[in-house]
């Protein structure tokens, strides 16, 4: 079973810019969240979307949205970028809603803002 | 406000012997309790998780007790190995639907020694 994917695996933008990065769950994985690592803050919870509804959310201002889709992809936008958002996102899997279970992650996508 | 924390940025084992990394919480609403490892360049991967309503959980090498009395988890690792050497991160979750989110501690760097 192929695991999680995302795309792109490196990132490089400039300030006031907007990114949108993409994730594949496992098949048949209908909920996919999002997280933010940074060496100070850690890993933090941005979002869940499950059968294309967002069912929960994290503490991040409005530049930070995302969707998903029928087949379950999903993609996060972050709007007028910051330095501040020089971080590795990760994105995870599970078969259904809600944090009761396992999430399997992909390997992230390190986004550098210049 | 960090809800879960992991005081011990890193750790030093001899293979063979036992790791025991620790994991408080604040938020006694949590009431999921889930231990990944990750390496470098890698998502995180999952290990092993234990509801509230128990106190141990043991898969192969790997257990985890829970005191909700005093708050505070850990996850034993015997005998350790070699590959057991990544940062563990212990990660909590409450139950209450569309309230969900799936807090991290820190991060626990273990290094197994030859």
């Amino acid at each position: 079973k192929a695991g999680v994917t995302q795309t792109p695996r490196y990132l490089i933008k400039t300030r006031g810019q907007q990114v949108t990065l993409s994730c594949s769950p496992i098949s048949g994985h209908r909920s996919v969240s999002w997280y933010q690592q940074t060496p100070g803050q850690g890993l933090q919870f941005l979002f869940e979307y499950f059968s294309e509804t967002q069912r929960n959310k994290g503490n991040f201002p409005g530049r930070f949205s995302g969707r998903q889709f029928s087949n379950s992809r999903s993609e996060m936008n972050v709007s007028t970028l910051e330095l501040g958002d020089s971080a590795l996102y990760l994105c995870a899997s599970s078969s259904g809603t809600g944090f009761h279970q396992p999430q399997h992650f992909g390997d992230g996508t390190r986004l550098s803002i210049l | 406000d960090q809800q879960v924390k992991q005081n011990s940025p890193s750790l030093s084992v001899q293979e063979g012997r036992i790791s025991i990394l620790n994991c408080d919480y604040t938020n006694s609403m949590f009431d999921y309790f889930l231990w990944y490892k990750k390496y470098p360049a890698e998502g995180p991967t999952f290990l092993i998780s234990i509801s509230s309503i128990k106190d141990k959980n043991e898969d192969g090498r790997f257990t985890v007790f829970l005191n909700k009395s005093a708050k505070h988890l850990s996850l034993h690792i015997v005998p350790s190995q070699p590959g057991d050497s990544a940062v563990y991160f212990c990660a909590a979750s409450a139950g209450a639907q569309g309230a969900q989110k799936l807090v991290f501690g820190q991060g626990t760097r273990l290094t197994i020694n030859p």
